[in-house]
Order: structure tokens, then C-alpha cells, then sequence
């Protein structure tokens, strides 16, 4: 079973930023926070990954909290083509790299309106 | 840019069919995925191999085998295809030893008749 909890849809206006939040209560110290989206009838693309420190990368900014039981993705300027399913996922990091399954939940529906 | 290819976007094939899909990567990856993709039940990993020629049985893996004989190619086979089998069919590959993510391909969505 997934271990995150995301609302079921967001809606955001074309240009304001999209915040999405993600609970992960339970996290244990070596797993990672990953986001994806998917678009429909295409493959999960990569957006962001972390631990415990902010990133930002070209796409977004991934804020985590200090305790780490949740997180929030942020789209800096939505466009429409922003329109996807946004899945939080955490994974441990895993020695040796053999595994890394990842389990995708049912995701946040964002809707991005002109 | 990370780039997974994988054969098909779409394929139409018959019951007991042996059906393979296909899919290559070109980031010299250790890690290589199959998963399946169905409305309610999200993504299921069916097969991972960490390496050539080595495979791991994801959660439902009955049905299906795996090849790869290259490092850059990683096959599904459905040896005897059945309409359950009807899905949407994703391949992802993953540098490993390391917490980096997962690049998935765009899919082959597979309808078994």
C-alpha cells in the first residue's frame, strides 16, 4: 500500500503556482520523497526528489517539512499543459541498488484553468 | 535528457498469442522495470533486473518472463496471452546503487482479444 495521503483534486488558475501537499506520516529516516506526474495516456514523468532539505530543479521546488511527515510540491507559474496526475511516493534508499520498486498511490488530479 | 523508448504505443493481439514488448534505454542504467498499469489498481511491478542477464520477480509476475540480454534493453514476454492480460504496460530504468529516480517510457497499451 501506498504510504502517502494527497487530496483527490486541486484545481489552480493559469500563471498562480500550484501547491500540492503530501502526508507522510510515517517515514522512516532512509526514504525519500519522490513526486511524479502523469499525464494522461503517458508514462509517469520524474519531477523532483529529497530527503530532508528543500530542492528546486528547472520544473519545481519540493518543500519538507522538519519532521519530514509531510511535504508540499510547488509549480511556480501553472500552464495548462501542467494538467496531470501528481503522485507523492516515498522509497528507501537502497544499498546496492537490486530493488527500488516504487508504489504509486492514487495521486492529486491537478486541474490547471485558463 | 533520459530517454525510454519502448516499441509500441499500441498493440492488438489474439489469446494465446506470445507476445513481446520491447524497450530500450540509453543512459547506461543498472536497473531496468516492467510494470503494469490498470484503472483502480495502479501501477504493479511485474519484473525488475538489476543488472544483463539478471531478473527479479516483481508482485505479479505469473504470465510473463523476462529478457535482457544487453544492458540497454530489457523485454516482456507474454507467453501465452490472455484477455486479463489486456493493460496499459510501462518500462522505467533506474541508475543503481544510488536514490536516483526511475525514468519511465511513455507505455504500450496492450488489448488481448
Amino acid at each position: 500500500d501506498a504510504k502517502t495521503t494527497q487530496p483527490t483534486s486541486m484545481d489552480c488558475a493559469e500563471g498562480r503556482a500550484a501547491n500540492l501537499p503530501c502526508n507522510h506520516s510515517t517515514i522512516s529516516g532512509n526514504e525519500y520523497v519522490y513526486w511524479y506526474r502523469q499525464i494522461h495516456s503517458q508514462g509517469p514523468q520524474y519531477i523532483i526528489h529529497g530527503l530532508k532539505n528543500n530542492e528546486t530543479n528547472e520544473m519545481a521546488s519540493l518543500i519538507i517539512t522538519e519532521d519530514r511527515k509531510s511535504s508540499t510540491l510547488i509549480l511556480p507559474h501553472a500552464t495548462l499543459r501542467d494538467t496531470a496526475v501528481y503522485y507523492c511516493i516515498v522509497r528507501p534508499f537502497v544499498a546496492g541498488g537490486s530493488q527500488g520498486n516504487l508504489i504509486f498511490g492514487k495521486g492529486t488530479k491537478l486541474s490547471v484553468k485558463p | 535528457d533520459v530517454k525510454v523508448t519502448q516499441s509500441s504505443r499500441y498493440l492488438v493481439k489474439r489469446t494465446g498469442e506470445k507476445v513481446f514488448l520491447e524497450c530500450v534505454q540509453d543512459m547506461d542504467h543498472e536497473n531496468m522495470f516492467w510494470y503494469r498499469q490498470d484503472p483502480g489498481l495502479g501501477l504493479r511491478l511485474i519484473y525488475f533486473s538489476y543488472d544483463v542477464k539478471m531478473k527479479e520477480k516483481g508482485d505479479i509476475p505469473e504470465g510473463y518472463s523476462v529478457s535482457r540480454e544487453k544492458k540497454e534493453r530489457f523485454s516482456l514476454i507474454l507467453e501465452s496471452a490472455s484477455t486479463n492480460q489486456t493493460s496499459m504496460y510501462l518500462c522505467a530504468s533506474r541508475q543503481g546503487g544510488s536514490n536516483q529516480p526511475q525514468h519511465f517510457g511513455d507505455g504500450t497499451r496492450l488489448s488481448i482479444l
